[in-house]
């Protein structure tokens, strides 16, 4: 029973550079989301999708991108890597919105950083 | 808008002695939820409990509690004979049914022994 899994746990990336972080979950949960965490600042989230096919933006949206076509995988990509998004990424998952029948699944997180 | 705010950025606690921290939210929902959840330094979340809006009841998870004033808007965690696998990052959430789950920025706690 794997839950979240988030990959890869660390990061480095060049200004200017893309790349995708990977969320699967095998629970089949119909709400997954990103958050990225920074000191101080608790976790604040990016995107969420309440199911295949939909996708919605959270308070910080810029410079993120995702798309959810199947219900297990909800990727994240960042297009154009400034220093800004250097960050813990965790993804979770959820039954529904709620939260109900367990809560979030947290995935174990992916710490980026852009030099 | 929703928001979680955690007045305390860090706390302290002897082993074996309670702690209480704070949370406040404010909504103009009826219906939500309300979670704390546990970061060590794992870095892992774990869910350590949760309060369903519409129950009036306290939820207790073992040496954990919450008591939630909905008035006040109010839902404050005490840990009760804390152990030193307490310290952690405690955060405390929200989630409406329409949509996100919302954080406050979290309290450090940690225990001594």
């Amino acid at each position: 029973n794997a839950g979240v899994t988030q990959t890869p746990k660390f990061q480095v990336l060049k200004t200017g550079q893309s790349m995708t972080l990977q969320c699967a979950q095998d629970m089949n949960h119909e709400y997954m989301s990103w958050y990225r965490q920074d000191p101080g600042m608790g976790l604040r989230l990016i995107h969420y999708s309440v199911g295949a096919g939909i996708t919605d933006q959270g308070e910080v949206p810029n410079g993120y991108n995702v798309s959810r076509s199947t219900t297990e995988d909800f990727p994240l990509r960042l297009l154009s890597a400034a220093p800004s998004q250097t960050s813990v990424y965790f993804c979770a998952s959820s039954y529904s919105a709620w939260g109900v029948g367990g809560g979030y699944t947290f995935g174990s997180g992916t710490r980026l950083t852009v030099v | 808008a929703q928001t979680v705010t955690q007045s305390q950025p860090e706390m302290s606690v002897q082993e074996a002695e309670t702690v209480t921290l704070s949370c406040t939210y404010d909504t103009s929902e009826s219906n939500y939820y309300l979670f704390w959840y546990k970061q060590p330094p794992s870095r892992q979340m774990i869910l350590v409990i949760r309060q369903e809006a519409y129950k009036q009841q306290n939820a207790t998870e073992n040496r954990f509690s919450v008591n939630f004033q909905k008035a006040a808007k109010s839902f404050s965690l005490k840990i009760s004979d804390s152990q030193l696998g307490d310290t952690a990052m405690y955060f405390c959430a929200f989630s409406t049914n329409t949509d996100k789950l919302i954080f406050g920025t979290g309290t450090r706690l940690q225990v001594f022994p």
